[in-house]
């Protein structure tokens, strides 16, 4: 039963252009939402991540937008550089005390940005 | 502190034999979790320590799993009697234990078994 997908295993777009990267989530249990970005060989590094009281967190070139209703969540880079050329992962936990607040990770998305 | 610490990057050992890893979370971080990836999915989670303290663990740990954090510091993955489909990178991840922190992960360990 995969919790977390992304159906676009990848994607490739040209510098300076924007990169969509989405995920959806089936348990609405899940409140904290996170995308992690992979390089081979070497473990997730913490990219952006967005509560779902929240619909958009914004950092640098980086947003997450959450539709809570939708049950879907998407990353935008922009603009996209050669450096972003990576797997990403998004995430989700349900947070709070007594919880584990483990992570379940989507199948990840590799994204390569062309000069 | 440089980060979570795992050791060894690599393992190659003989369907059979035992294995253990190591993970050095983020000192200050009282919560550790063990993943594993295999090829073409995300991380799964295997098991999770607050503290010195194993809270939670996932069915993919079978009996022949067993995980430490004694003292609540460093933490031991063991894997006994490997099998070939144990092969995969295990990652250990640490954070704090407020609310909404992220987690931070290691490098991993790249176990390959023959």
């Amino acid at each position: 039963d995969q919790q977390v997908k992304q159906n676009s295993p990848s994607l490739s777009v040209q510098e300076g252009r924007i990169s969509i990267l989405n995920c959806d989530y089936t348990n609405s249990m899940f409140d904290y939402f996170l995308w992690y970005k992979k390089y081979p060989a070497e473990g997730p590094t913490f990219l952006i991540s967005i509560s779902s009281i929240k619909d958009k967190n914004e950092d640098g070139r980086f947003t997450v937008f959450l539709n809570k209703s939708a049950k879907h969540l998407s990353l935008h880079i922009v603009p996209s550089q050669p450096g972003d050329s990576a797997v990403y992962f998004c995430a989700a936990s349900r947070r709070g005390t007594g919880t584990a607040s483990k992570l379940t990770f989507g199948t990840g998305t590799r994204l390569q940005v062309t000069l | 502190d440089t980060g979570v610490s795992q050791n060894p990057r690599h393992k190659i050992t003989k369907r059979g034999q035992n294995v253990t890893f190591r993970c050095d979370p983020i000192s200050e971080h009282n919560r550790l979790y063990w993943y594993r990836q295999t090829l073409g999915q995300g991380p799964e989670f295997l098991t999770y320590f607050q503290n010195e303290a194993q809270l939670e663990k996932s069915r993919l740990l079978s009996d022949r799993f067993s995980a430490e954090r004694p003292k609540g510091s460093f933490s031991t993955l063991e894997i006994q009697r490997t099998e070939q489909g144990d092969s995969a990178m295990y990652l250990c991840a640490s954070r704090e234990l407020t609310a909404n922190t992220e987690a931070f992960f290691g490098q991993g360990t790249r176990l390959t078994v023959v």
